[in-house]
């Protein structure tokens, strides 16, 4: 069975600080991960996935087989950072993604 | 720009009322997906159609269909809905299926059942 897990609901930071976002996956096959973003009163949108290897608003992603994890991190956080971010797997057999339940960071001034 | 848009944002009906959400997109993506997502769950997928073929998803309950009339539009109708059915449902498309082609959703619906 595939399964993502984000194990924080909440992440609470501030201005500056570094910030990672937990992602941990369950899937027998070869994974193909993602990050969306959902910012507020905006709709759900892709930040990065792993095979684009890219930096994308000052946020990267490594996956890691061995711990089965693919975190998203960044050095510096900044307010217009405050968002739910949904780390996704997608299923290279149905071609479907999957989803974990969300993590909401809040960046203080 | 909206490239997909969903209609209402808001939908109120009553216990075992039918009722119908609209997305539609001006994307002329292949793929259309709805996902339901209930208070604090990550969203789960329903269904898709690539092009005019559905696909359903094994654990989809029976109350809930789809029609993809034309490339644009998809509908979800919802037979006789319960309470457990009131939740965000998100509309999204993708140009073809695979990890290169990235989702692009609508705001959702919001349904809440009396």
């Amino acid at each position: 069975a595939q399964r993502v897990t984000q194990p924080e609901k909440l992440l609470s930071v501030f201005k500056g600080a570094p910030v990672e976002l937990k992602c941990n996956y369950s899937y027998s096959g070869s994974p193909e991960l993602f990050w969306y973003v959902q910012y507020s009163r905006q709709r759900l949108q892709l930040l990065l996935r792993h095979i684009s290897r890219e930096s994308i608003k000052g946020f990267t992603a490594d996956l890691n087989k061995g711990e089965t994890s693919f975190h998203l991190k960044k050095p510096f956080a900044q307010e217009e950072d405050s968002a739910m971010y949904y780390c996704a797997l997608m299923n290279t057999g149905f071609q479907k993604l999957v989803f974990g339940t969300g993590t909401r960071l809040l960046v203080s001034p | 720009d909206a490239m997909v848009i969903q209609n209402p944002r808001y939908q109120v009906t009553q216990f075992g009322k039918p009722v119908t959400l609209s997305c539609s997109q001006t994307l002329n993506h292949n793929v259309m997906y709805w996902y339901q997502q209930k208070s604090s769950q990550a969203p789960k997928l329903l269904f898709h159609y690539y092009d005019k073929d559905f696909n359903n998803e094994a654990d989809t309950p029976d109350n809930f269909q789809s029609r993809r009339p034309n490339t644009s539009f998809c509908f979800l109708d919802i037979r006789s809905p319960g309470l457990g059915d009131a939740a965000m449902y998100l509309c999204a498309t993708s140009r073809d299926q695979g990890s290169n082609q990235p989702q692009h959703f609508g705001d959702g619906t919001r349904l809440s059942i009396l």
